[in-house]
């Protein structure tokens, strides 16, 4: 069975500590796997998608990167803008077309 | 550019009754998810339209939950006898295509539903 696992369930910094979330993974053959960020009260917004080990992204603070089992989600010099919930999420060859989500790890960054 | 919208953004009903949940996508976006999301964890995948058929309805959790996309645009998700876990906030995502591998999710924000 597809399963994704996120950790830390939260992480608190303080502004400009830089950190690492985890997301490990078990799927029968990796499609995709995608990275969200969501704020209280609102939906889930597209950070990036990663396909094959080795592969980086990377956004403003954030870089994103992908092995055979799992990805992390790099933050540098982070700033309060950036505490949310951050969600990752796999696609996987025998999955069809249902998309796992993680529980997602929640971050605080303190000013 | 208008986003995904849902309505109503709230729904409060009694156990036993029927609701109706809608969404609408960003225009000109042929796929269209359906998830729902408890407090505390992610999104659980509902079901996936591509235009105006059901591709991948394996996520509905039994027979009383239900959802159309008539003309391709606007869906509907239906829970019939609704119950009290049924309680979660119900996300609608679309995108422009899933021909052609992977396309990013545009999500609303979402319909509160609590089942008294």
């Amino acid at each position: 069975e597809d399963q994704v696992t996120q950790s830390p369930e939260a992480l608190r910094l303080q502004e400009g500590e830089s950190s690492s979330l985890n997301c490990s993974y078990t799927v029968s053959g990796l499609r995709g796997l995608f990275w969200y960020r969501q704020d209280p009260g609102k939906g889930p917004e597209f950070l990036f998608t990663l396909y094959s080990a080795g592969e980086e992204k990377e956004k403003e603070r954030l870089k994103a990167t992908l092995t055979k089992k799992e990805s992390f989600l790099h933050i540098t010099a982070p700033k309060p803008e950036d505490s949310a919930t951050y969600l990752c999420a796999v696609l996987s060859n025998t999955g069809g077309f249902k998309t796992i989500f993680g529980a997602g790890t929640r971050l605080f960054v303190k000013a | 550019g208008a986003g995904v919208s849902q309505t109503p953004s709230n729904k409060v009903t009694e156990k036993g009754k029927y609701v109706e949940l809608r969404c609408d996508p960003i225009s000109g976006h042929t796929a269209l998810y359906w998830y729902r999301q408890s407090l505390g964890q992610g999104p659980e995948f509902l079901i996936y339209f591509q235009g105006t058929g059901a591709a991948d309805d394996s996520g509905l959790p039994n027979d009383r939950f239900f959802a159309v996309r008539p003309e391709g645009s606007v869906s509907t998700l239906k829970i019939q006898r609704t119950e009290r876990g049924d309680s979660a906030v119900y996300l609608c995502a679309s995108s422009l295509t899933r021909d052609t591998g992977y396309n990013e999710q545009f999500f609303g924000p979402g319909t509160r539903l609590t089942v008294l």
